[in-house]
Formats: C-alpha cells, structure tokens, sequence
C-alpha cells in the first residue's frame, strides 16, 4: 500500500482537461510544498513534469499544471492530446523517517 | 545536459547480493545533486530506495535499509547499490536518478532503467 493515494485510472477524449488527485496526510503534503509528477510511457524512465506542487520544468508543456489543497495535491492536464496516454506518479517529502513517498500511479487513458 | 546509465548483472540468485552501478556524465557527481535509487516491479509502481550525496551522507528508505547500500566513486563519476539477501519480490527495473533534495525533493535526471529479475 502507497503512502499517497492516486485513483488507478482517469481517462478523457482528446481537447478535454482531466484531473489527476493525490492525497497524503499532514505529514506530507498536508505541511509541505514538495510535491513532485511524474510521466511514464509504457518501457519508459519517468520523467519529471511538476515539481514543488506548482513549477514546471523547462521543456514542459504548459498544458501540465499543479495545485494543493489540504492533504490532496493534483495534476490538471488541459487540452489532452494522445501522446498524454501514460502513467502519472505524484511523489511527496514526507518528515516521516522515509524522506520521499511516491503514489501508487494513475493510468490515463486518451479516449 | 545530465545523463544517467545503469549497469550491471540482470539475473541475481534468491539469497544473493544485487550489484548495479550508475555513471553520470555531463554534470559532476560532486555539484550540487543528491544521487538515488528507485526500483519499479514488473506492472506496479515506483519505490524510492535511497539517495547519496558525494561526501557520503546518506538517506534511505527504512522498509530496505537493513539490506541497502548506496556509496559513490566521485573519481570514476559513478555510484552504486547494493541490496543483500534478495528474493523473488526484489525483481524490478532499477533506475537510477538525480535527486535535488535541497528544498524540492525532486527527481529530476533518470537513468533508462535495468531490470533485474532474482531467480535461480
């Protein structure tokens, strides 16, 4: 079981936008801006594409963008194109004795 | 632009020790980044291992950290894991990645992955 809690699976049809949730606690996201997304296609590495809940890296399309309320950070993908079908992973700074904890994934499916 | 390469066997025995070693090329292993070790099962998700920074200090994960070591060759630009006494559940691809600790806790570079599968 995940420290952080991600749905296994949203999908959505080309131009829409979707949302991606993942909820902690106060020991994570709930107290600190940390959260990190990452994308990973089938056989891939993955690849950073959020960090401290609302940065994107260079090269990132601005289609990518985060936010945190409470505990649950989220994902939003706006104007979804195919090459989006992946899975997503939402890593957090924990002051637990583990430093980081991941999600357990969502797949996003482009209807 | 930083670039990450793991290496080493893709079959350990059950009870073994795993062995994997990652070279970073285009950034100094002693500039700035924490270097980790994330492990993914074949069809589950991502599990941070640990992380090293050039002068030793260490961070790992306490589910792993009786069987983990992670050290770093800042000469050969280089870091390595070992994890003992493996079993089947130990199967997974293993990437290495840099990880920018200082504020962020971000995992920025990543190796492609190796898998390493623990049968006998």
């Amino acid at each position: 079981q995940s420290a952080l809690t991600q749905p296994a699976s949203v999908s959505g049809s080309p131009g829409q936008s979707i949302t991606i949730s993942c909820t902690g606690t106060s020991s994570d996201i709930g107290n600190y801006n940390y959260v990190s997304w990452y994308q990973q296609h089938p056989g891939k590495a993955p690849q950073l594409m959020i960090y401290d809940v609302t940065n994107r890296p260079s090269g990132v399309s601005n289609r990518f963008s985060g936010s945190k309320s409470g505990n649950t950070a989220s994902l939003t993908i706006s104007g979804l194109q195919a090459e989006d079908e992946a899975d997503y992973y939402c890593n957090s700074y924990t002051s637990s004795s583990t430093l980081v904890v991941f999600g357990g994934g969502t797949k996003l499916t482009v209807l | 632009q930083v670039q990450l390469q793991e290496s080493g066997p893709g079959l350990v025995k059950p009870s073994e020790t795993l062995s994997l070693t990652c070279a970073v090329s285009g950034y100094s292993i002693s500039s700035g980044y924490y270097w980790g070790w994330i492990r993914q099962p074949p069809g589950k998700g991502l599990e941070w291992i640990g992380s090293i920074y050039h002068s030793g200090s260490t961070y790992y994960n306490p589910s792993l950290k009786s069987r983990v070591t992670i050290s770093v060759d800042t000469s050969k630009n280089q870091f390595s894991l070992k994890l003992s006494s493996v079993t089947a559940a130990d199967t997974a691809v293993y990437y290495c990645a840099s990880h920018y600790i200082w504020g962020s806790y971000r995992l920025d570079y990543w190796g492609q992955g190796t898998l390493v599968t623990v049968s006998s």
